[in-house]
Parts: C-alpha cells; sequence; structure tokens
C-alpha cells in the first residue's frame, strides 16, 4: 500500500537554527503534498499545500518566510523551520494522496518531533 | 464559522462491546468524509471514507454512517478489541477543494478488558 516516510523522527535544536523536515512517498508519485502541526492534546492543523514545480500554498496565519516548502520532485517535499523558537516546537506530519483526481484519502508519515531549546 | 466536533471526552468500553464515536459538523458541505486513527506519536491511519450520497460503509469491524440532513457522521467498531484503543479523527474536504482536509479534535477510545 502507499507508504510515506518522514526523516527525522525527532529532532532536537538550539534557537535560531534551521530545521530541514524530508517528506517522502516511497511507492506512489505525489503531485500534491500537505504539512500539518500538532500540539499537545489537539488536532492536526495543516500548514500549507505543497505543489511539485510550484510554490507552496500557505494556511492563513502561516509565515511562508518561516516555513519554507520546497517540492523538489514527485516524491519528496521538505519542510524548513527557519529560525526556530521554542514556540515552533511541536510535531510536524506530512501527507500525500495517491488519487489522481483529489478525492481521495490522504497517506501520513510517521511524524517528526520537533523541539528547540 | 466552520467547525468539526467530535466528543472530547475519552470512550472507555469493554472488551467485545460495540464502540460508537460521533463527529458533527457545522457550516460545511463536505464531498465526502474521512476516518483515521492516530497512535501517541504517530501519524494518522486512514480507515474508511464515505462520500455524501452514501449512508453507510463498512470494512471489517468499521462501520460508518453520514448524515448530510444531520451533519453528522457516526463511527463503529463492533467486537472492540483493546488494540483498537487509540485516538480516532474525523475529517472533511475542506471548502475550496484541492483534497485539503479539516481535522476534528479526535475522540480518545480506552477498550478495557
Amino acid at each position: 500500500g502507499a507508504v510515506v516516510s518522514q526523516h527525522p523522527s525527532w529532532v532536537i535544536c538550539k534557537s535560531g537554527t534551521s530545521v530541514k523536515i524530508e517528506c517522502r512517498s516511497l511507492d506512489f508519485q505525489a503531485t500534491t503534498m500537505f504539512w500539518y502541526r500538532q500540539f499537545p492534546k489537539q488536532s492536526l492543523m495543516l500548514m500549507a499545500t505543497s505543489n511539485e514545480g510550484s510554490k507552496a500554498t500557505y494556511e492563513q496565519g502561516v509565515e511562508k518566510d518561516k516555513f519554507l516548502i520546497n517540492h523538489a520532485s514527485l516524491t519528496l517535499s521538505t519542510l524548513t523551520v527557519t529560525s526556530a523558537h521554542p514556540e515552533d516546537s511541536s510535531f510536524y506530519i506530512c501527507s500525500a494522496s495517491p488519487g489522481t483526481s483529489g478525492r481521495s484519502e490522504q497517506f501520513f508519515g510517521p511524524g517528526t518531533r520537533l523541539t528547540v531549546l | 464559522s466552520q467547525k468539526i466536533e467530535q466528543n472530547s471526552e475519552a470512550l472507555n468500553i469493554q472488551e467485545g462491546k460495540t464502540a460508537t464515536l460521533t463527529c458533527n459538523y457545522t457550516n460545511y458541505s463536505p464531498a465526502y468524509l474521512q476516518w483515521y486513527r492516530q497512535d501517541p506519536g504517530r501519524g494518522p491511519v486512514f480507515l474508511l471514507l464515505i462520500r455524501e450520497n452514501e449512508k453507510e460503509k463498512r470494512k471489517e469491524r468499521l462501520k460508518v454512517t453520514f448524515d448530510t440532513t444531520l451533519k453528522q457522521s457516526l463511527f463503529h467498531i463492533t467486537a472492540s478489541q483493546p488494540a483498537d484503543s487509540a485516538t480516532y479523527l474525523c475529517a472533511l474536504d475542506a471548502l475550496g477543494g484541492g483534497n485539503k482536509l479539516t481535522f476534528g479534535t479526535g475522540t480518545q477510545l480506552k477498550v478495557e478488558l
């Protein structure tokens, strides 16, 4: 079945540094991938839609200059948290859909736990 | 404003019983609704998708209903097992399409021996 991987699974960094998270679809091509953030005891909040070959579409309130998204190929999207601060500490999850029509289930990566000291 | 509400209180049931979880929404006209399972520290796992013109969908011990008049979906797990203990999330396609999903807050289910 459709598998999505994320790397790293967890990362601890100092305040002010940048962190890159990779999301890969292992057995299917994804023209669109999604990035979510989840705080403890809360639901997933969509941050942005990553489109292969074009700019990402950010949700309202998400700073595009802080959360840089690059969709380099049909199987890889990266999220870079620039100048991270403790309030950016969260669980970041990506997803992708193998459907071409757009209306299908999403397959999620295992998530990346970011802790900013 | 748009809202997706799931029972925020944890649901504790006994093994073998049927668990029923509720998802209510307002100010949405979703074309489809999905249910996911999430274990602690992991990404969600897709379970079932039901479209607006479908009343009920089944998969093994799982059953989902979708009532667009009541704006509600019910998720049932029959013959529940301790391994079914997890948080269950409902998700709707957001206005604007593009396969964007908006998630409810989730309901934590605990199946006890």
